[in-house]
């Protein structure tokens, strides 16, 4: 197993536009969660899957985003009508059941021009 | 609500010396302590934790953290620092439960001269 993997690393994108990015994490991981991390900042929560349920997602999470899990294993992050305090790095991460390590993705950074 | 304070945005250092990077914490519940590290273009990496027992705990890069729960801080040192200890690390808390959602600070970049 190669851990977390985030799909595209990197997307430029004109506002406006919808993209979407894809979270696969490690197979035997039922817990996922999306962090978002601006520059100086720390890493944000965003949402948090347990299987395919989502069961938090944050006040950052505005109307514009959605993620999915369809089948509690890979997970979409959506985000529809960019605009240019979008621009961020996008995190995935995941744990097992019980487990207390999260193992993070190398993200996708989304620049909004 | 839970936060953590990084006091210092950037830490330089000298190779070879001892380094200190200080994280304070606030909850109202007991907490799950992390420090993660990110080495440039890379993602971040679990380099210690606190769940309980020893207030003490200890990387296998010689990396150390203590949990002091009256002064809520967990500081993170080691006595000599090298170039390749070069990275932005990360203190985070969680509250455990069902979730384990992590809550960060802002970071401290280490940067080790020769």
């Amino acid at each position: 197993d190669t851990g977390v993997s985030q799909n595209p690393r990197h997307k430029i994108t004109k506002r406006g536009q919808n993209v979407t990015f894809r979270c696969d994490p490690i197979s035997e991981h039922n817990r996922l969660y999306w962090y978002r991390q601006t520059l100086g900042q720390g890493p944000e929560f965003l949402t948090y899957f347990q299987n395919e349920a989502q069961l938090e997602k944050s006040r950052l999470l505005s109307d514009r985003f959605s993620a999915e899990r369809p089948k509690g294993s890979f997970s979409t992050l959506e985000i529809q009508r960019t605009e240019q305090g979008d621009s961020a790095m996008y995190l995935c991460a995941s744990t097992s059941q019980g487990g207390t390590e999260a193992f993070f993705g190398q993200g996708t950074r989304l620049t909004v021009v | 609500a839970q936060s953590v304070t990084q006091l210092d945005s950037q830490v330089p250092v000298f190779e070879e010396a001892p380094v200190e990077l200080r994280c304070n914490y606030s909850s109202s519940v007991s907490v799950y302590l992390f420090w993660y590290v990110q080495y440039p273009n890379q993602g971040l990496q679990l380099l210690l934790k606190y769940l309980s027992g020893s207030t003490l705990v200890e990387s296998i890069n010689g990396f150390e953290a203590e949990f002091n729960k009256s002064q809520t801080s967990f500081h993170l040192r080691k006595p000599s620092v090298h170039i390749s200890d070069t990275a932005e690390y990360f203190c985070a808390v969680s509250s455990g439960g069902s979730n384990y959602k992590l809550t960060f600070g802002k970071g401290t970049l280490l940067t080790v001269n020769p």
